[in-house]
């Protein structure tokens, strides 16, 4: 089955720096990428995705980048706000598959 | 156009009792997923359920079990309660019709969280 690595664990920046949060994948077959912001107390959330056939994708301060070759994709935040402070999971789904695959989540932590 | 909306949010129980948590998933949505979140550990995958049949499953003891209902309402039970069940529990729905269609609306919602002492 799909397997996703997310690094780093925990993730400490000041306010106005950018963050990066890497993930890795292992089945060629995955073809759809979400990301996942999760704040204190709250539920996860939708922050922004891609497709296989796209290689970036940008929303405001947030895009995501995807490497089809070397399987891996990140997150990247720029201009960074305490409000950005929260859980962040990347996951990977298949084609065939209906569930898609967490990564085990990133801490980001934006100090003011 | 209602959300995800899990029942009861705040759950305390001792060991050895079963527990059901209730997940009422977004109109439309057929498919309802359940996952454990422990610190450290991320999300895990319980169970999903589809038109009232399981059709996909984690790792997980029979202990943890569910269902749903005609309307897309599901339940899980876990039962002989473990101190290393404390957990929030959260439920996502989606469509779950069509597979590769991405999670376009796999939608969580806001948890059970469930403590046993």
């Amino acid at each position: 089955g799909e397997n996703v690595e997310q690094h780093p664990s925990t993730l400490s920046v000041q306010e106005g720096d950018s963050a990066v949060i890497k993930c890795t994948y292992s089945d060629s077959a995955s073809n759809y990428f979400p990301w996942y912001k999760q704040e204190l107390g709250k539920r996860p959330q939708l922050i922004i995705d891609i497709r296989s056939n796209v290689g970036e994708k940008k929303d405001q301060r947030i895009a995501v980048t995807l490497n089809k070759t070397a399987k891996h994709f990140s997150l990247h935040i720029t201009e960074t706000q305490p409000e950005d402070s929260a859980v962040y999971f990347c996951a990977a789904m298949r084609g065939g598959s209906y569930i898609p695959t967490f990564g085990r989540g990133t801490s980001l932590i934006v100090h003011p | 156009k209602a959300g995800v909306t899990q029942t009861p949010r705040y759950l305390i129980k001792t060991r050895g009792q079963q527990v059901t948590l209730s997940c009422s998933p977004i109109s439309g949505h057929r498919s309802v997923s359940w996952y454990q979140q422990t610190p450290g550990q991320g999300l895990q995958f319980l169970f999903e359920y589809f038109s009232e049949t399981q059709r996909n499953k984690g790792n997980f003891p029979g202990r943890f079990s569910g269902r749903q209902f005609s309307n897309s309402r599901s339940e899980m039970n876990v039962s002989t309660l473990e101190l290393g069940d404390s957990a929030l529990y959260l439920c996502a729905s989606s469509l779950g019709d069509l597979p590769g269609q991405g999670a376009e609306g796999y939608t969580f919602g806001s948890g059970t969280r469930l403590t046993v002492v």
